[in-house]
């Protein structure tokens, strides 16, 4: 079956530090890999996607690679602010017919000034 | 843009009651799921729709669990009788047409508490 596994949290990191949050995967088929964030008080919210391998999502300064030949898709920030505190998922959607997201159990980050 | 509301966001309840939580997704969209998220886990699928017809309901415990989107918009999940291990919060999230590259918008979840 489908899975995904994602860095332990919860993570602390000064401003302007560099963030990697690991993620691999397992899935049947040919998933689309996924980044959702949660920020306090608030609902899960796309943060960025990539349907197929090699490719590169990006938003808001994060970005995630594709690799189908690690089954991975580490999310990366150059220089992270207090601002993007919250808790970051890792999901991929795959299936037959029914297409829903699998998520991991989520890394909670900190950012202190 | 409306977003996908959710209520009631909280809710404390006493073990073998009756609880029922609805939800609004963003018109036009076609495909509704409910996940429920346990404290340091990520969100699993309970239940997806399809207008209103049921998509994939493998992982709803059928037995105190049921859901419905009667006229293909809004829906309701229900649990009866309540167990301790069901206190998460209950995601209700849509899409426009439920395919593999398709965004999933989500509420903001009701907190269930069962005491």
């Amino acid at each position: 079956g489908n899975s995904v596994t994602q860095m332990e949290g919860p993570v602390t990191l000064s401003e302007e530090a560099f963030l990697t949050i690991n993620c691999t995967y397992t899935a049947t088929g040919y998933p689309s890999l996924f980044w959702y964030v949660q920020y306090p008080g608030e609902g899960l919210q796309l943060l960025l996607k990539a349907t197929k391998a090699d490719d590169k999502g990006s938003n808001k300064g994060f970005e995630a690679t594709y690799r189908k030949e690690t089954t991975s898709f580490h999310l990366e920030k150059g220089s992270v602010q207090v601002s993007d505190s919250a808790v970051y998922f890792c999901a991929l959607s795959s299936g037959a017919g029914s297409y829903q997201l699998t998520f991991g159990k989520g890394t909670k980050l900190s950012v202190i000034p | 843009e409306a977003g996908v509301a959710q209520s009631p966001r909280y809710k404390i309840i006493e073990k073998r009651q009756s609880v029922a939580f609805w939800c609004n997704p963003i018109s036009g969209h076609a495909t509704l799921y409910w996940y429920q998220q346990i404290l340091g886990q990520g969100p699993k699928l309970l239940i997806q729709f399809q207008n209103n017809g049921v998509v994939d309901d493998s992982q709803l415990p059928k037995d105190r669990f049921s859901a419905e989107r009667l006229k293909g918009v809004d829906s309701t999940l229900k649990i009866q009788p309540a167990k301790l291990e069901d206190s998460a919060v209950y995601l209700c999230a849509s899409s426009f047409t439920g395919g593999r590259n398709t965004e999933a918008f989500f509420g903001q979840g009701t907190r269930l508490t069962v005491v």
